[in-house]
């Protein structure tokens, strides 16, 4: 039971490029959500999926955009990076009681 | 809109002391609390949550925090510290129809000296 998985751990990008963030989740939740997360602003929410087939924008979307693929799997993409999209991306999960897992995360640099 | 508050950013404590984090929150209801440890370069883990009933509640690792909705604060706190507990400490905040959205606290980085 891997819990909440992403890929890559690690990424720099140049400013125009393109990526997608991979999130896959073993736990059967139906929930699942992007943050970012910087130094002294705690974690903000991207994107969020409340159930599969559906998606809507947190507090910060502009810049992204998302797949939820199936029930396991939410990916994140940056269609043309910027330097202020530089930060630490998690992916997390959800079952009902608002009680998130989270993954490793994945540390994104943008020259 | 819910918000949450931790007013210390980087709080430093010696091995053995007792310790205490503190949360505001704001929310229109009984909220759902939680509390979230984050080790250097590691994803988040909860170290516990209230959702209702007895105002003092226990997680893992010997912490505990008390809910006090007169002071719209959820405090997590420690009797002794040790140096594994150096970390960062995120609270977070969710209720309602947010579809489980939680809102995070800017954190505080504890320090442990030996």
């Amino acid at each position: 039971n891997a819990g909440v998985t992403q890929t890559p751990k690690f990424q720099v990008l140049k400013t125009g490029q393109s990526m997608t963030l991979q999130c896959a989740q073993d736990m059967n939740h139906n929930s699942m959500y992007w943050y970012r997360q910087d130094p002294g602003m705690g974690l903000r929410l991207i994107y969020y999926s409340a159930s599969e087939g559906t998606t809507d924008k947190g507090e910060v979307p502009n810049g992204y955009n998302v797949s939820r693929l199936n029930k396991r799997e939410f990916s994140l993409r940056l269609e043309s990076a910027a330097p202020s999209q530089t930060s630490v991306y998690f992916c997390a999960s959800t079952e009902g009681a608002y009680e998130q897992y989270f993954g490793p995360g994945t540390r994104l640099t943008v020259t | 809109a819910q918000s949450v508050t931790q007013p210390d950013i980087h709080i430093t404590v010696s091995e053995g002391a007792s310790l205490e984090l503190r949360c505001n929150y704001s929310y229109g209801a009984t909220p759902y609390l939680f509390w979230y440890v984050q080790s250097p370069g590691q994803g988040l883990q909860l170290l516990l949550k209230y959702f209702s009933g007895d105002t003092l509640v226990q997680g893992i690792k010997g912490f505990e925090a008390e809910f006090k909705r007169s002071q719209s604060s959820f405090n997590l706190r420690k009797p002794s510290v040790h140096w594994s507990d150096a970390a960062e400490y995120f609270c977070a905040v969710a209720g309602g129809t947010s579809y489980g959205k939680l809102t995070f606290g800017q954190g505080t980085i504890l320090t442990v000296h030996p």
